[in-house]
C-alpha cells in the first residue's frame, strides 16, 4: 500500500471549511484513496473513496489532484461534532471479501466555535 | 442501516482472567470481520482478520493462543482476551466490510474499553 503524509494537526473555525490534505506521492494506478474520521472513543467511520474523479457525498467531498499524488478532504460547513481524527488510507480497490486497514497517524481536527 | 455492534462497551477484569468480547453485524452478513486494538493516543493497528468457518488470520507480533478469535456464523465474531494483564489493556475495536462496498468500505463496531487490575 502507498504511504500517506498528513499534518497531525489543524484547527478550523465552526461554519467554514474545514479542508484536510493528504500526500500520496507513491500511489500506484489501481489503489483508491480512502478517508475514514473517528470521534473520540468512538469506532472510526467511513467517509469517502476516489480513485481519480472529484467525488462528493452527503458527508464531503474529495478532490484527487490529476497526477493523484495528492488529496484533499473538504467539509463544506465544519460542525463542532466534525472534531476527530481524519486519516487518510491508500488501498487497492478489494474483492467481496473485504481488506484490512492499515491506519496512519491521521490529523486531528480541531473545530473551534 | 447496517451497523456494527459491539458487546460489552466497556470492562473492567482482574489479572488472569478472560475477557470475551462480541462483535455483531446488524441486518447484514460478514464472512470476515477484522479486530483492532488501539493505545491510547494511537493509531488503531490491526491484531487479526476473523474468518467465517475458518481458522482467523493474525498479525506478526499478535498471540493467537491469547487473542482467542472464533467467528462462528455470518454475523457474530467474538475475541477473547485469555489470561489478561494489565498491559492488555486498549480499546478494542471490530469492523466488517459494507455489503454493498468495494472491500475497503467498512463499518466499524463503536468499541470496547477492557481494562485490567
Amino acid at each position: 500500500d502507498a504511504k500517506t503524509t498528513q499534518p497531525p494537526s489543524m484547527d478550523c473555525a465552526e461554519g467554514r471549511a474545514a479542508n484536510l490534505p493528504c500526500n500520496h506521492s507513491t500511489i500506484s494506478g489501481n489503489e483508491y484513496v480512502y478517508w475514514y474520521r473517528q470521534i473520540h472513543s468512538q469506532g472510526p467511520q467511513y467517509i469517502i473513496h476516489g480513485l481519480k474523479n472529484n467525488e462528493t457525498n452527503e458527508m464531503a467531498s474529495l478532490i484527487i489532484t490529476e497526477d493523484r499524488k495528492s488529496s484533499t478532504l473538504i467539509l463544506p460547513h465544519a460542525t463542532l461534532r466534525d472534531t476527530a481524527v481524519y486519516y487518510c488510507i491508500v488501498r487497492v480497490g478489494g474483492g467481496n471479501a473485504g481488506n484490512m486497514l492499515t491506519f496512519g497517524g491521521g490529523t486531528r481536527l480541531m473545530v473551534k466555535p | 442501516g447496517a451497523v456494527v455492534s459491539q458487546h460489552p462497551s466497556w470492562v473492567i477484569c482482574k489479572s488472569g482472567t478472560s475477557v470475551k468480547i462480541e462483535c455483531r453485524s446488524l441486518d447484514f452478513q460478514a464472512t470476515t470481520m477484522f479486530w483492532y486494538r488501539q493505545f491510547p493516543k494511537q493509531s488503531l493497528m490491526l491484531m487479526a482478520t476473523s474468518n467465517e468457518g475458518s481458522k482467523a488470520t493474525y498479525e506478526q507480533g499478535v498471540e493467537k493462543d491469547k487473542f482467542l478469535i472464533n467467528h462462528a456464523s455470518l454475523t457474530l465474531s467474538t475475541l477473547t482476551v485469555t489470561s489478561a494483564h494489565p498491559e492488555d489493556s486498549s480499546f478494542y475495536i471490530c469492523s466488517a466490510p459494507m455489503p454493498s462496498g468495494s472491500g475497503n468500505e467498512q463499518y466499524f463496531g463503536p468499541g470496547t474499553r477492557l481494562t485490567v487490575t
